[in-house]
Formats: structure tokens, C-alpha cells, sequence
């Protein structure tokens, strides 16, 4: 399977915990998005990469959360100290340029 | 702000009937313009998409969506749907340099067999 890969697909964590999440692109995109999706809503855009650098953040990325790209491959977005209003599903999902965005399965998050 | 507008929240219909998706967005540029589907259990793919020329544009499974700019509007239609088009459907749009997706808030297609 080529598409967009997330780990882990799903994740239960206690308030107050950090979780880190992992997402594998197509290999050949250089652009790599970070989406979070509610119930009842579209995805909401979170911040996105042009192979390592991180171009832009939204206003919905707190300073609890930080994403990286280390290498321009594969991509880690990190929730510090979580609270019951971090649980939505993380999307991830990668394409070249200003082109059509692949999505992966997404991470289920659920803070207890 | 940018943002864009799904009309129908939960549309039911028979198999063969005919669908028509209402999509709308607020920018005043050029945009790209997207229709992903989400079928029960499985990620978002792409249906359709539109970047510039024909505003008349067909995706997979026999959907097509049609541009108007002057009404800022890319509804989504199927001559007639079949049970396995159940799914949930999301209107997106790239407006102008922007990398990021403005996504509505969906439609859930329930089609009776």
C-alpha cells in the first residue's frame, strides 16, 4: 500500500497526558498537511509542511501542540499536557505543491 | 474569513433518484475546488476536483460537479444513486496561494435500497 499512512489509529489517553502521533506520506510529496476533524464537522486545518519546513500554523495549533518534519519525510505531531477537548480525529495527508491532498486513515484520539 | 458552505446536513433518498449536493464558498479569488467522499469505516478520497478550464467536471463513480463563479457555488450531482454512495460528502476549497484545505461541514447520503 503507497497511500498515507497514520499511527496509531487509534489512542486513549488520561487529561494531563502527552501523546505523540506519527504520519508516513507518499513518498514522492513534498507537502504534508495536519487536519483535526470533530463530530459533525469538516476537517479543520492544523499546519503544514513543504518537505521540512513548516510553512503554516493555524490559530487551532496552541502552543501545547508542535509538529515537526525532520527530514522531509515522515512527520510527528505532538499534544502536550491534553485536555478533553483535544479528542477528534488527526488527519493527515500529503500531496505536491497547490495539488489534490491525499488523506490517511487518521489517529482517533479519546482524552478520559 | 474564508469558509465554505454545505447546505444539507443528512439528505435520504431511493436508489435511482437523482442528487444534487449544494457546496458554496466565500472568496472573492481564484480558487481550487474539491468534493472528497468518506465511506463508513474508510478515509477521505478524492471524488472530484477543479482547477481551471471545463466548469463542468467529472469524477469517479458517475459524479460530476459543476462551477458557477458568480455564484461561488460547485454543487455536486449524480444522475442516480445506488446504495453503495452512502457515505458522507465534503466540499473543499484551496483558495488562492494558500496550501491548506477550507473544508465545509459535510453531507451524510443515506440511499435506501
Amino acid at each position: 500500500d503507497t497511500g498515507v499512512s497514520q499511527d496509531p489509529r487509534h489512542k486513549i489517553t488520561k487529561r494531563g497526558q502527552n501523546v505523540t502521533f506519527r504520519c508516513d506520506p507518499i513518498s514522492e510529496h513534498n507537502r504534508l498537511y495536519w487536519y483535526r476533524q470533530t463530530l459533525g464537522q469538516g476537517p479543520e486545518f492544523l499546519t503544514y509542511f513543504q518537505n521540512e519546513a513548516q510553512l503554516e500554523k493555524s490559530r487551532l495549533l496552541s502552543d501545547r501542540f508542535s509538529a515537526e518534519r525532520p527530514k522531509g519525510s515522515f512527520s510527528t505531531l505532538e499534544i502536550q499536557r491534553t485536555e478533553q477537548g483535544d479528542s477528534a480525529m488527526y488527519l493527515c495527508a500529503s500531496g505536491r505543491e497547490i495539488e489534490t491532498q491525499y488523506f490517511g486513515p487518521g489517529t482517533r484520539l479519546l482524552v478520559l | 474569513a474564508q469558509s465554505v458552505s454545505q447546505h444539507n446536513h443528512h439528505v435520504i433518498l431511493s436508489e435511482a433518484a437523482s442528487l444534487e449536493l449544494g457546496c458554496n464558498y466565500s472568496y472573492g479569488g481564484t480558487v481550487n475546488l474539491f468534493w472528497y467522499v468518506q465511506y463508513p469505516g474508510q478515509h477521505l478520497q478524492l471524488l472530484l476536483k477543479y482547477f481551471s478550464g471545463d466548469p463542468l467536471v467529472k469524477g469517479i463513480k458517475g459524479f460530476e460537479a459543476e462551477f458557477i463563479k458568480s455564484k461561488f457555488s460547485f454543487n455536486l450531482r449524480k444522475p442516480s444513486v445506488q446504495w453503495s454512495d452512502t457515505a458522507e460528502y465534503f466540499c473543499a476549497v484551496n483558495a488562492g496561494s494558500q496550501g491548506n484545505l477550507i473544508f465545509g461541514k459535510g453531507t451524510k447520503l443515506s440511499v435506501k435500497p
